[in-house]
């Protein structure tokens, strides 16, 4: 089946700091959704992505859609404590009553004040 | 608080007991998903129901039945619980596969099978 690489893994950083990280497949997929889960809850949508090369932000959340399909990025700039989280990135391919979500091993992120 | 309610919220099971896993959502969507999340593995999806009266195995079905009783809820049932089993569980919905409002997902069932 469809294979999200997501990194890195795990991430510690200061405070005020900026964070970068990706997802990568082998396949491509028409939609990128980047997702926070904070302990004790459910995944909440970040940012969504339809359009190869889009490049679409949300406070000081970035992300964009790699023009091969097979990518995506999202970066955090001027991270603060409630940024803590683990990150998931998810890709979809929808056609016929499908539209699963195949998700990323995700991205923990921890932030030092 | 319009959204994905999940029941119950912690569960401990013996091995070889059932029990199943509630799910409703009160925002009129078409499509519910039962996911499992390990650590390290990230999310998996059991079963989904792309619509009312549809039912279809995800990439980790073995071991659970799922039920659309109607368009709000959708249960996730183990017939005879596995240590395997232990895990959390996330019951999602969308209104149709590809909408540009995304899946909402609920709080998850920690289920811990000894």
């Amino acid at each position: 089946g469809q294979q999200l690489n997501q990194s890195p893994q795990s991430m510690f950083i200061q405070e005020g700091e900026d964070v970068s990280m990706n997802c990568t497949s082998s396949s491509i997929f028409n939609t990128w959704l980047w997702y926070k889960q904070e302990p004790g809850e459910g995944p909440v949508l970040l940012i969504a992505l339809y359009k190869a090369g889009e490049l679409t932000s949300n406070g000081r959340l970035t992300a964009q859609f790699g023009i091969t399909r097979k990518d995506s990025f999202l970066n955090i700039s001027a991270s603060i404590p409630s940024d803590v989280g683990i990150y998931f990135c998810a890709g979809l391919n929808y056609g016929g009553s499908q539209g699963n979500l195949i998700f990323g091993k995700g991205t923990k992120l921890s932030v030092k004040p | 608080n319009a959204g994905v309610t999940q029941t119950p919220k912690f569960q401990v099971l013996k091995t070889g007991q059932s029990m199943t896993l509630q799910c409703a959502q009160d925002m009129n969507h078409n499509s519910m998903y039962w996911y499992r999340q390990d650590p390290g593995m990230g999310l998996r999806l059991i079963y989904y129901s792309a619509s009312e009266g549809t039912t279809d195995k995800g990439e980790v079905p073995n071991g659970y039945n799922v039920s659309r009783l109607n368009k709000r809820e959708f249960s996730l049932r183990l017939e005879s619980a596995a240590p395997s089993q232990t895990s959390v569980y996330f019951c999602a919905s969308i209104r149709t596969p590809g909408s540009i409002d995304g899946y909402t997902f609920g709080s998850g069932t920690r289920l811990t099978v000894v």
